[in-house]
């Protein structure tokens, strides 16, 4: 299984909504991570977690909740978004150290 | 040719033409790059990756290259295809982003029949 999977791919929530991504490898990659997309701009890094640990919060609102529950796992909690967070959200995994990232294909995210 | 704007850079090529894609990155201390594409719809998919101790290298129709004195990277691709049409990104790494990667702003590459 050379795939990272990444559900639901569509979603709609309102702002008082609370939701969850989730992102499943199973390529044994001890490093996952989430970025953010928004339409004609690069991936941007949210989270990064190695050996299912955050390692890296690039300053990240807290309406935003990664969750580890283990190392084929990982999800983001989101609770009073803003439409202005409406963006593709891409899960990747990667071996530890300077390999290439796998990414899945996102989920696109509207918040109304 | 390649065009600049409020919106991505395209870049349009004939079917069956060589394109070549441009990357200027930011950071002298980064040690890997990597080109991805990004189909309509899709995450990041890996073409190539190139180390800072080389200068070009080669895949499957697909080369990059390095100059790190001008810190510019490019890809090109021979012969290109209808399905290379997408939006490339290169990427960095390197100790200065915590070992992760970098996105570039992104070129659409259109290939016109």
């Amino acid at each position: 299984d050379t795939e990272v999977t990444q559900t639901p791919k569509h979603l709609v929530m309102g702002m008082t909504n609370k939701k969850s991504l989730k992102c499943e490898q199973h390529m044994g990659h001890r490093a996952m991570y989430w970025y953010k997309q928004k339409a004609k701009k690069p991936p941007e890094l949210m989270f990064v977690y190695s050996y299912e640990k955050l390692s890296i919060n690039e300053s990240v609102p807290s309406r935003f909740s990664p969750e580890c529950p283990n190392s084929s796992l990982l999800n983001l909690h989101l609770h009073a978004l803003q439409p202005e967070d409406s963006a593709l959200y891409l899960c990747a995994s990667s071996e530890q150290g300077p390999y290439g990232y796998t990414f899945g294909s996102g989920t696109r995210l509207t918040v109304v | 040719g390649e065009s600049v704007g409020l919106h991505l850079p395209t870049l349009s090529v004939q079917e069956g033409d060589n394109s070549i894609i441009n990357c200027a990155y930011s950071n002298s201390a980064s040690d890997y790059f990597i080109w991805y594409k990004q189909e309509s719809g899709k995450g990041p998919q890996f073409i190539i990756d190139i180390r800072s101790n080389m200068d070009k290298r080669q895949g499957q129709r697909v080369t990059v290259l390095l100059n790190k004195t001008v810190k510019h990277l490019s890809l090109q691709i021979a012969a290109t295809q209808p399905g290379d049409s997408a939006v490339y990104f290169c990427a960095e790494r390197g100790r200065n982003y915590g070992q992760n990667f970098v996105f570039g702003p992104g070129t659409r590459l259109s290939v016109l029949p």
